[in-house]
């Protein structure tokens, strides 16, 4: 079973700060990896996909991507208390299935 | 945007009954489709996975005559708790892959099932 790991937290910044969150895999061999949004009692929500090393962004969200250090962040910018909820980092495998890493709650203060 | 929906959003069960509960993508057809289970303050569990015309794969540890499978059509697939008991309560998800997209799976809205 490939291992995707996160901190669990609670990641804690203030409202309009950056909250940076990240999550390292097992599988050197892994090619896609998405970032999920999850509120409590709620299902997950993509927020993005990354699949080439470097730097992706979509709005206020930017995945980041390094495979030689097996390494993915998601940086939120100008973090609202809205964006406070779980988020789930999950790695491609073979046939398709994702693996989760187990989320880190992010709480944004205002 | 890719919409997956999940019927019933909630069920609570006597012991012993069996819960069927679908799943179906509402605008785009998914030829697989996968099943998770997540239990309070942890992290999704794939149970398995639903393709459209064949067998389920179910992922070790998952009892396939527990949890019956049926994708009939590439918009809809079931998930039948058979014979439930009280340690199946959970929150079932579903997800289907888009791969007329970009290939990725966008979650149903879940399923919580309380088994009394």
């Amino acid at each position: 079973q490939k291992e995707v790991e996160q901190n669990s937290g609670p990641l804690s910044v203030p409202e309009g700060a950056i909250a940076s969150l990240n999550c390292t895999y097992s599988d050197r061999g892994s090619q896609s990896f998405f970032w999920y949004r999850q509120y409590s009692g709620k299902s997950p929500e993509l927020i993005m996909f990354i699949y080439s090393n470097g730097d992706k962004e979509d709005g206020r969200f930017t995945a980041q991507l390094n495979k030689a250090s097996q390494y993915v962040s998601l940086l939120i910018r100008d973090s609202q208390p809205s964006d406070s909820a779980t988020y789930l980092c999950a790695v491609m495998e073979y046939g398709n299935k994702l693996v989760f890493g187990a989320g880190t709650i992010l709480r944004v203060k205002s | 945007g890719a919409v997956v929906s999940q019927h019933p959003s909630r069920v609570i069960c006597k012991s012993g009954t069996s819960v069927k509960i679908e799943c179906r993508s509402l605008d785009f057809q998914a030829t697989t489709m996968f099943w998770y289970r997540q239990f309070p303050k942890q992290s999704l569990m794939l149970m398995a996975t639903s393709n459209e015309g064949s067998k389920a794969t179910y992922e070790q540890g998952v009892e396939k005559d527990k949890f019956l499978i049926n994708h009939a059509s590439l918009t809809l697939s079931t998930l039948t708790v058979t014979s439930a008991h009280p340690e199946d309560s959970s929150f079932y998800i579903c997800s289907a892959r888009d791969v007329g997209g970009t290939d990725t799976q966008y979650f149903g809205p879940g399923t919580r099932l309380t088994v009394l």
